[in-house]
């Protein structure tokens, strides 16, 4: 089952904050995060493990709460070039960073941002 | 310079006719995936390939079939029993063992059954 993300669609104005989110009905090993550009390829963002480690990458970060099976994505002081749509994936249980497994991914969250 | 790719980029088939989309990869990564992309529904996987001849059912197999004779290929038919086939089709592969566990991306086959 595909994990849920919400908002569906989120419109900002830039230097804006918007946060995603994602959950899931199932047990979670790993959460990860990818933006895909209009007609381009989904691009990783990060990866979370079990642990409710909090990560970050610039401007944009998020959490995992494994007991609440859901993710959070933070984009803070937004800038034209996060518009896109957002996906979390996730790890079921017995999930390696190392095995090749498969993901599930959400159905994504569209991202816009203007000047 | 490395990376995934996947042609045709656009394709028109009839239905009833089975077709093949191709996934090569350069990057030496021993694990690929097939996803499909529909509006309103994210990705959705297909099949996935953790080494040379051996592959799984993703969630949504049923009207596709695959094959990995070779580590850097991964070609995905879409055969008649598929019964919703207009889709964007994307591939992917990723590094096993010594691997972060992302995902490289192709830049997909928009596949449209008239």
């Amino acid at each position: 089952q595909q994990p849920v993300q919400s908002p569906q669609a989120v419109i900002l104005r830039e230097g804006e904050d918007a946060v995603i989110n994602c959950s899931s009905s199932k047990a979670l090993y790993s959460v990860h995060w990818y933006r895909q550009k209009h007609g381009e390829a989904p691009v990783f963002l990060m990866i979370l493990l079990k642990g409710g480690e909090q990560k970050g990458h610039e401007k944009i970060s998020a959490s995992f709460n494994e007991k609440k099976q859901q993710s959070s994505l933070y984009l803070t002081a937004s800038q034209l070039s996060y518009s896109g749509t957002y996906f979390c994936g996730t790890g079921a249980e017995g999930w390696k960073k190392s095995s090749g497994d498969k993901l599930t991914f959400g159905t994504g969250t569209r991202l816009a941002v203007r000047p | 310079d490395g990376g995934i790719t996947q042609s045709p980029k656009y394709l028109f088939r009839k239905e009833g006719q089975n077709v093949t989309l191709s996934c090569e990869q350069n990057l030496n990564h021993d694990a690929m995936y097939w996803y499909r992309q529909d509006p309103g529904q994210g990705l959705r996987l297909i099949y996935y390939s953790q080494i040379v001849n051996d592959f799984q059912k993703g969630d949504i197999a049923e009207g596709y079939s695959v094959s990995r004779e070779k580590k850097e290929s991964f070609p995905l038919t879409v055969t008649s029993a598929q019964k919703n086939p207009t889709a964007f089709y994307l591939c992917a592969s990723s590094i096993v063992n010594s691997g972060s566990g992302e995902l490289f991306f192709g830049e997909g086959s928009r596949l449209t059954v008239l």
